[in-house]
C-alpha cells in the first residue's frame, strides 16, 4: 500500500521569507501523481500544486514550487515571499495513475510571522 | 461556476442514530469521491463514485454506505453511528477526462458530531 510521510508537524516563517514543506512516499507504481494541497482554518481544502510524476520538470504555481525527486520518493514544496494567507495546514496527497483515490500525509502546520 | 458544495454543513446526533450527507459536485464533474477527517487518523479514503458506480472503496465498516444519482450528486450514509465517527466529511469531485484523472477539488465539508 502507498503511504506518505510528512516529518515537520509544525513550521514557522517570517513573512516574505521562504520556506519549504517536506514531504517523502512510499510506491512500486511508475506513474502516479502528487499534490499539496492547503486547509486553512475555514476548513476549506484548496489545491496548492499537482505534480505528473511521469514530468521531470517540476511544477510551478506563482509563489509555490515543488522539488520532485522520483528516485528518492520525495516531494517538496517551497513557498517564496510567505504572506499571511498561507498560515495553513498543508497536505501532502499521493494518487495512483488511474481512480481518484488520495492517500493524505498527516499535515504541517505552517505559521507565517509578520 | 459554483464549487463542490455540501449540506448540512453542521450535524450533532446520538450514538445509534444513523445519518446521511449530501454532496453536489462542481458542474460537469463526473467522479465524487468522500474522505474523513478526525485529528487521530487524519485524512481517510471512504469511498469513489463513477457515474452511479461505485469505484473504489476505503477500509471502513459497513455501516459507512453512499451512492451516486444521475445528476452526478451523491449521498453517504452512516447507520448506528458510534462516538468515533465524530468527524468532519469531505466530499471531492473531478472532472474524469479522456485521460482518466484529473485534479479532485474539495466542498466545505460537514462536520458530524456523535453525543
Amino acid at each position: 500500500a502507498q503511504t506518505v510521510t510528512q516529518s515537520q508537524p509544525e513550521m514557522s516563517v517570517q513573512e516574505a521569507e521562504t520556506v519549504t514543506l517536506s514531504c517523502t512516499y512510499d510506491t512500486s507504481e511508475s506513474d502516479y501523481y502528487l499534490f499539496w494541497y492547503k486547509q486553512p482554518p475555514s476548513r476549506q481544502m484548496i489545491l496548492v500544486i499537482r505534480q505528473e510524476a511521469y514530468k521531470q520538470q517540476n511544477a510551478t504555481e506563482n509563489r509555490f514550487s515543488v522539488n520532485f525527486q522520483k528516485a528518492a520518493k520525495s516531494f517538496s514544496l517551497k513557498i517564496s515571499d510567505s504572506q499571511l494567507g498561507d498560515a495553513a495546514m498543508y497536505f501532502c496527497a499521493y494518487k495512483k495513475e488511474y481512480g481518484n483515490k488520495l492517500v493524505f500525509g498527516a499535515g504541517t502546520i505552517l505559521r507565517v510571522k509578520s | 461556476k459554483a464549487g463542490v458544495t455540501q449540506t448540512p454543513r453542521y450535524l450533532i446526533k446520538t450514538r445509534g442514530q444513523q445519518v446521511t450527507l449530501s454532496c453536489s459536485p462542481i458542474s460537469g464533474h463526473r467522479s465524487v469521491s468522500w474522505y474523513q477527517q478526525t485529528p487521530g487518523q487524519g485524512l481517510q479514503f471512504l469511498f469513489e463514485y463513477f457515474s452511479e458506480t461505485q469505484r473504489n472503496k476505503g477500509n471502513f465498516p459497513g455501516r459507512f454506505s453512499g451512492r451516486q444519482f444521475s445528476n452526478s450528486r451523491s449521498e453517504m450514509n452512516v447507520s448506528t453511528l458510534e462516538l468515533g465517527d465524530s468527524a468532519l466529511y469531505l466530499c471531492a469531485s473531478s472532472l474524469e477526462g479522456p485521460t482518466g484523472t484529473d485534479t479532485q477539488y474539495f466542498g466545505p465539508g460537514t462536520r458530524l458530531t456523535v453525543l
